[in-house]
Formats: structure tokens, sequence, C-alpha cells
């Protein structure tokens, strides 16, 4: 499978902690992506990283991207409780319309 | 603005009955994507458009699934005679640029159980 696998499957912290989400993947992307989904809901964007990129930074969220390791991680600091959600990671592939999505951790964040 | 709308945002449907998903994607997105989430997985890619033309149709997992974009805007998702497997959250999603692998903009969701 091409898909990327984010660890670990559930996350559980107090508010106000970081809270670190890794993805890997298999093959050499275009770009990677990380979408949030609440219960019940459809997903939201969060961050686009591409292939040649390193670090992207956003509000609370910082995600970076290794290539030769072929893996990405979230990381979202002074977590709220708001946060609780499942996060994904999608990677784009050159050449291919689509994107491929991993099975997603699934975060509680307890006030 | 206006998001990526979907309806029904809920279906029942008898196994057999043939049932039909609308989505409505942000105005002059170019590109519209179908995906079908099982409970407790990821999104699992099933079609592409870019306007009206279907370029990857791959992830279609059987012939009772159908999609169209007469217009290239409205898509629907057709799945005639359906089955209990098919029971899964049906997303939209559109992306304005014709290369489709950036940022892609998600509707609700059409929650289907079939009975």
């Amino acid at each position: 499978s091409q898909q990327g696998e984010e660890d670990p499957q559930a996350l559980s912290i107090q508010e106000g902690e970081n809270a670190t989400m890794n993805c890997s993947y298999k093959t050499s992307i275009n770009n990677l992506q990380w979408y949030r989904q609440n219960s019940g809901r459809g997903l939201v964007h969060l961050i686009l990283i591409r292939s040649n990129e390193r670090e992207k930074h956003s509000g609370r969220l910082r995600v970076t991207l290794d290539t030769s390791k072929k893996s990405s991680s979230l990381l979202i600091t002074a977590s709220r409780a708001a946060d609780t959600a499942s996060y994904f990671c999608a990677t784009g592939l050159y050449n291919f319309n689509k994107f491929y999505f991993g099975s997603g951790t699934k975060l509680n964040v307890k006030p | 603005g206006a998001g990526v709308s979907q309806s029904p945002r809920y279906k029942v449907a008898k196994r057999g009955q043939d049932v039909a998903l609308r989505c409505d994607p942000i105005s002059g997105h170019v590109s519209l994507f179908w995906y079908q989430q099982a409970l407790g997985q990821g999104p699992e890619f099933l079609t592409y458009f870019q306007n009206e033309a279907q370029l990857d149709k791959s992830g279609l997992p059987s012939d009772r699934f159908f999609a169209e974009r007469p217009e290239g805007s409205v898509s629907t998702l057709k799945i005639q005679r359906t089955q209990q497997e098919d029971s899964a959250v049906y997303l939209c999603a559109s992306s304005r640029p014709s290369y489709s692998t950036d940022t892609q903009y998600f509707g609700p969701g059409t929650r289907l159980t079939v009975l």
C-alpha cells in the first residue's frame, strides 16, 4: 500500500500538554497534508508541506517532513479540549490525481 | 464563503436499492474528488474529475458505482443495487487548481447505511 500510516493510533493527554503524531509513507511524494476530523464531521485541512520543505508552522501547529526517512510529524502545542479529534496525513504523489490517507490518530485532550 | 456541501447528510437504503449522493463543490473549483470512509478508517479514493472529465475512476469498487459531473460543477455519485458492504461515509472534496495534488476542501459527507 502507498498509504501514509499514522502513529500512534490513539493518544490521550491533558489540556496544555503538547501532542505529537507521526506519519510514515512508502513512496516518493509531491506533498503531504494533515487533516483533522471531528466525530461525525468532514475533514478540515490543517497544513500542507511540499517535498522540498522540511518544516512549516501554522499557529499552534508545527509539521516536519523528512523525505529520507519517508516520515512526517505533526506537533500541536499547548493542546486544548477542542483539539480532540482524529488526525490524518494524506500523501500526494507525482502524476497521480489522488491522495492516500492513513487510518488516523485519535487524539483525546482531557480538560 | 460557502464550502463544499453534500446531500443528503444521511441515507438509509434497503439492500438492492439504488442511491444517488450529491456534491456541490466550491464555486470555481476545477477538481472534484469522491472518497469512501469506513468506520474507524481513513478516506479511500474513489474517483476524480477535472471539470466535467472523469480522469480517474480507479478507486470505484465495482461497476455498481457510477459518478458524473456533466456541467463541471455539481457531481452525483450513484450506487446501484446497494449491498451492506457499501455502508460508509461518502466524502466529496474540491480543489481549485487543475493539478490535483493540492489542498482539497471536504464536504461534511453522506452517511449511507444499507440494511
